[in-house]
């Protein structure tokens, strides 16, 4: 079974600061997911990856399969990015997430 | 993009009620449905994965007699849960890979949710 740890467990910045989220898994993957939750509990999926990096606005997403490693990077954050964001990983293509604890990110104003 | 809906959102039960929540993809189709727990300021969990047309697979400590899965057709899968507890209480959350040219992806669209209180 897969070990997803997350740093930090709790995370409050200034608003614009650049902000990193790391995720660490033990066990090779096919698919790493990056997931927002905000207070309601609706989750938003924001990245899939296998390899490489991705951007989509001013959040980027890189991994290390090498490494096993993965970093969420989000640049000038905003109040509106306050939420937890969540780390997981599928094994198999047909296989269930395994996640991590969260990230709980607050950003001031 | 890709639309997964639940129903219902929130709901309140007695002890002893069974329970069923429905998960849905709207626009697209899925072979493969999981079923994820969250108990609170903890992570989520995978109870279950569920196969259209055959019996769901479920994940160890997860009691199939009491989390009852119906994938019914390549859009819905339902989640019962029978004889509900208060320990039973907790955020369910199904997510669905679409199914393209025959072959999983590894996508994964989330449901918004169902959060079951048991009194």
């Amino acid at each position: 079974k897969n070990e997803v740890e997350q740093s930090p467990q709790n995370l409050t910045a200034q608003e614009g600061e650049f902000i990193t989220i790391n995720c660490s898994y033990s066990v090779g993957i096919s698919a790493l997911h990056w997931l927002q939750q905000h207070p309601g509990g609706g989750i938003v999926s924001l990245f899939m990856l296998s390899s490489g990096k991705k951007k989509h606005g001013r959040l980027i997403a890189t991994i290390n399969i090498q490494e096993k490693h993965s970093s969420l990077h989000i640049t000038a954050s905003h109040p509106r990015d306050s939420a937890v964001y969540i780390c997981a990983v599928r094994g198999g293509g047909a296989d269930g997430l395994t996640f991590g604890k969260g990230t709980h990110l607050i950003i001031q104003p | 993009g890709a639309v997964v809906s639940q129903h219902p959102s929130r709901v309140i039960c007695k002890s002893g009620t069974s329970v069923k929540i429905e998960c849905r993809s709207l626009d697209f189709q899925a072979t493969t449905m999981f079923w994820y727990r969250q108990f609170p300021k903890q992570s989520l969990m995978l109870m279950a994965t569920s196969n259209e047309g055959s019996k769901a697979t479920y994940e160890q400590g997860v009691e199939k007699d009491k989390f009852l899965i119906n994938h019914a057709s390549l859009t819905l899968s339902t989640l019962t849960v029978a004889s509900a507890h208060p320990e039973d209480s907790s955020f369910y959350i199904c997510s669905a890979s679409p199914l393209t040219t025959g072959a999983v992806t590894d996508t994964q669209y989330f449901g918004p949710g169902t959060r079951l209180t048991v009194l």
